[in-house]
């Protein structure tokens, strides 16, 4: 079954600074990878998603790149903010075929003022 | 209603007993999940279910795990036996089909003394 690695498990950066988190996937045939944001004592909530088709996507201070050779996906934040301090977490799987959702660990991203 | 719902929110039972985990996901959504979150950790993949399809069962971590969803809607999960290590966040979510936008419920707290 698919397997996802994400990396840092924790983050600190300064406010304004930008942050990346990195996920690699094991399984080729997975197309479809959201990112999940879940705030302290709340549940996740989707914040970006990219499909195997496209190599880059951007939604105001967000962004992420897929690398379909190197099965790895990134995250990154720019203008960081303190209210982007959370759990962000990465997930895969085979849309239209095989709907599970298989997430990495998370990443405690910190961002001080 | 307008969320996933999720009862109990919070469950405390002495270990050895049953406990049954509910979820109402979103009217009109096929697919349901389940996913387990223990303290600071991930979001570990249970069950899930499409439509009248077979259920994904490849997440449950032992046979004193089973769950059902009736009626292509409410779906509960079962632990028998419980274990001391069976304690943590149960999250339920739901999407309008696989691979789509997962809103999550708000979680039962499961506690196993």
């Amino acid at each position: 079954g698919e397997n996802v690695e994400q990396h840092p498990s924790t983050l600190s950066v300064q406010e304004g600074d930008s942050a990346v988190i990195k996920c690699t996937y094991s399984d080729s045939a997975s197309n479809y990878f959201p990112w999940y944001k879940q705030e302290l004592g709340k549940r996740p909530q989707l914040i970006i998603d990219i499909r195997s088709n496209v190599g880059e996507k951007k939604d105001q201070r967000i962004a992420v790149t897929l690398n379909k050779t190197a099965k790895h996906f990134s995250l990154h934040i720019t203008e960081t903010q303190p209210e982007d301090s959370a759990v962000y977490f990465c997930a895969a799987s085979k849309r239209w075929s095989q709907g599970n959702l298989i997430f990495g660990k998370g990443t405690k991203l910190s961002v001080k003022p | 209603g307008a969320g996933v719902s999720q009862s109990p929110s919070n469950k405390v039972t002495e270990k050895g007993k049953d406990v049954e985990l509910r979820c109402d996901p979103i009217s009109g959504h096929t697919a349901l999940y389940w996913y387990r979150q223990s303290l600071g950790q991930g979001l570990e993949f249970l069950i899930y279910f499409q439509g009248n399809s077979a259920p994904d069962k490849s997440g449950l971590p032992s046979d004193r795990f089973s769950a059902e969803r009736t009626g292509g809607s409410v779906s509960t999960l079962t632990i028998q036996r419980t274990q001391q290590e069976d304690s943590a966040v149960y999250l339920c979510a739901s999407s309008f089909t696989m691979g789509e936008k997962l809103f999550f419920g708000s979680g039962t707290q499961l506690s196993v003394l």
